[in-house]
C-alpha cells in the first residue's frame, strides 16, 4: 500500500496563478482533510470530506477550494495565489476519529 | 487564548534522557487525544492516541491524559538521537481535529 500521496512535491506559483493540488489513498479511507503547516502555527484545517460526496470548511478556508472526486481522491485548488497561501501543505485520511495518516506534503512558494 | 497550546521549545536532551512533552487545551468537547511525531521535511506520524483520562503505555511511549486539569502529556523512555524530531499533540471532537504547533526535540548523543 502506498499510503496517502500527494502531487507536486514541490511548486513555485506567481501571485494570481492557479493551481491544484492532488491527493489520493489507497486505505479505502472515508474521510480526508486538506491542512497547511507554517511555522509556529502547528497543522491548521483548511477543508475536510467526510465521505465521498460531501465536504465541510475547516478553521482558513478563505482563498481555497476542494473537490472530493471519488473516494480515493481529494483534490485543493487556488484559483488566485497570493502569498499569504505560500507554506506546506498535507493531506490526511482517516476511518477512525482517534487517528490520521498524512502525506508527505507539497511546499508552495508564491512569489 | 488558543484552543491548544504547546511549548515550541526547542527541547535538547543527552541520550537516555526521559523526555517530558506537554500541551493544555481549553475546550472540554475535545474526546480523542493524539500525539504524532513529524521528521524534517516529512509528514506527521501517528504515534500514540487515548481517549480517556490516565496513562497509555506504548514500548519506551507513555501519553498521559489529565481531562480535569486539560492537560496531556507525552513521555519517552531512554531517548535515543532517532527521537530527535517535532512532536505534534492534536485533539478532535467530531471532524474538528485542532492541532498544537509542535515541540521541537533534540536528543544529543
Amino acid at each position: 500500500n502506498a499510503g496517502v500521496t500527494q502531487t507536486p512535491k514541490f511548486q513555485v506559483l506567481k501571485t494570481g496563478q492557479s493551481m491544484t493540488l492532488q491527493c489520493a489513498q489507497d486505505m479505502n479511507h472515508n474521510s480526508m482533510y486538506w491542512y497547511r503547516q507554517d511555522p509556529g502555527m502547528g497543522l491548521r484545517l483548511i477543508y475536510y470530506s467526510a465521505s465521498e460526496g460531501t465536504t465541510d470548511k475547516g478553521e482558513v478556508p478563505n482563498g481555497y477550494n476542494v473537490s472530493r472526486l471519488n473516494k480515493r481522491e481529494f483534490s485543493l485548488r487556488l484559483e488566485s495565489a497570493a502569498p499569504s497561501q505560500t507554506s506546506v501543505y498535507f493531506c490526511a485520511s482517516n476511518w477512525r476519529p482517534d487517528t490520521q495518516y498524512f502525506g508527505p506534503g507539497t511546499r508552495l512558494t508564491v512569489l | 487564548q488558543k484552543e491548544v497550546e504547546q511549548d515550541p521549545g526547542p527541547l535538547s536532551v543527552p541520550e537516555g534522557a526521559i523526555v517530558s512533552l506537554n500541551c493544555t487545551y481549553s475546550n472540554s468537547a475535545f474526546q480523542y487525544f493524539m500525539w504524532y511525531r513529524q521528521y524534517s521535511r516529512k509528514g506527521p506520524e501517528l504515534l500514540m492516541y487515548t481517549y480517556s483520562s490516565g496513562n497509555k503505555e506504548d514500548g519506551r511511549f507513555t501519553a498521559q491524559v489529565d481531562k480535569s486539569s486539560k492537560y496531556i502529556s507525552l513521555f519517552i523512555r531512554d531517548s535515543q538521537p532517532s527521537d530527535s524530531a517535532t512532536y505534534l499533540c492534536a485533539m478532535d471532537y467530531g471532524q474538528n481535529f485542532v492541532f498544537g504547533p509542535g515541540t521541537r526535540l533534540s536528543v544529543l548523543p
